[in-house]
């Protein structure tokens, strides 16, 4: 079936630093979301983008959270700087329509901020 | 169950038995959607109910959705081993991001 490939799997950083993680969504798909999970928690909606632009935002998403996606290359989030309460799995998802469609995620790719 | 005040809910069953889960929101939604995620992996979605359906089956899955109390099931029967899994419900706030439950642990043994 489809897939949403995260890279890294895993990274680990200093706090304070600068971390961007790379997300290819399906191939066709127009709707890109990023969400949070926090080990054995829910998964928390961070980021809606469609058309080049942030469509919904959580209180989750904070100042120091930015997405994009440049012509044909990945949908990033980039976190600067980074806190130890980052520390969580981040998954990256896509969807053809909006949120009553089904949403593919990608497996992930686990931030340890240290 | 899922949502408002409840805590993740963890359930231990025999490979063969059916289970149940619940959910509950609280804003209007369009649809309800069912994920399963696995240990390690990202969610896989599982089923899909519209807000004018009241019952979806696909294969041992079976989704009801009563928007009415604005609460859904999800109910896999004869489980297997492989069904070992959190199970969340989400749902898209009239047309927006998906938001998901707090889950329901599945834990079934061989």
């Amino acid at each position: 079936g489809p897939k949403v490939l995260q890279i890294p799997s895993h990274q680990i950083i200093d706090m304070g630093q600068m971390v961007t993680l790379n997300c290819d969504p399906v191939s066709n798909h127009l709707y890109f979301y990023w969400y949070k999970q926090i080990l054995g928690q829910q998964m928390e909606f961070l980021v809606n983008f469609y058309n080049g632009k942030v469509m919904e935002k959580s209180k989750l998403f904070k100042d120091q959270f930015s997405v994009e996606r440049p012509d044909g290359s990945y949908f990033t989030l980039k976190i600067q700087p980074t806190a130890l309460e980052d520390s969580a799995v981040y998954f990256c998802a896509s969807s053809s329509d909006r949120g009553n469609t089904e949403v593919f995620f990608g497996k992930g790719t686990r931030l340890t901020v240290v | 169950s899922q949502w408002g005040e409840e805590n993740l809910q963890a359930l231990s069953i025999q490979e063969g038995e059916d289970v149940t889960m619940n959910c509950s929101y609280k804003t209007y939604t369009t649809v309800v959607q069912w994920y399963r995620q696995k240990s390690g992996k990202g969610p896989a979605q599982l089923i899909l109910i519209r807000s004018n359906e009241r019952e979806k089956r696909s294969g041992r899955l079976r989704a009801t959705l009563d928007t009415s109390s604005q609460s859904s099931s999800l109910s896999i029967t004869g489980t297997l081993a492989t069904d070992t899994a959190v199970y969340f419900c989400a749902t898209d706030q009239g047309g927006r991001a998906l938001i998901f439950g707090t889950g329901t642990t599945v834990s079934v043994s061989p």
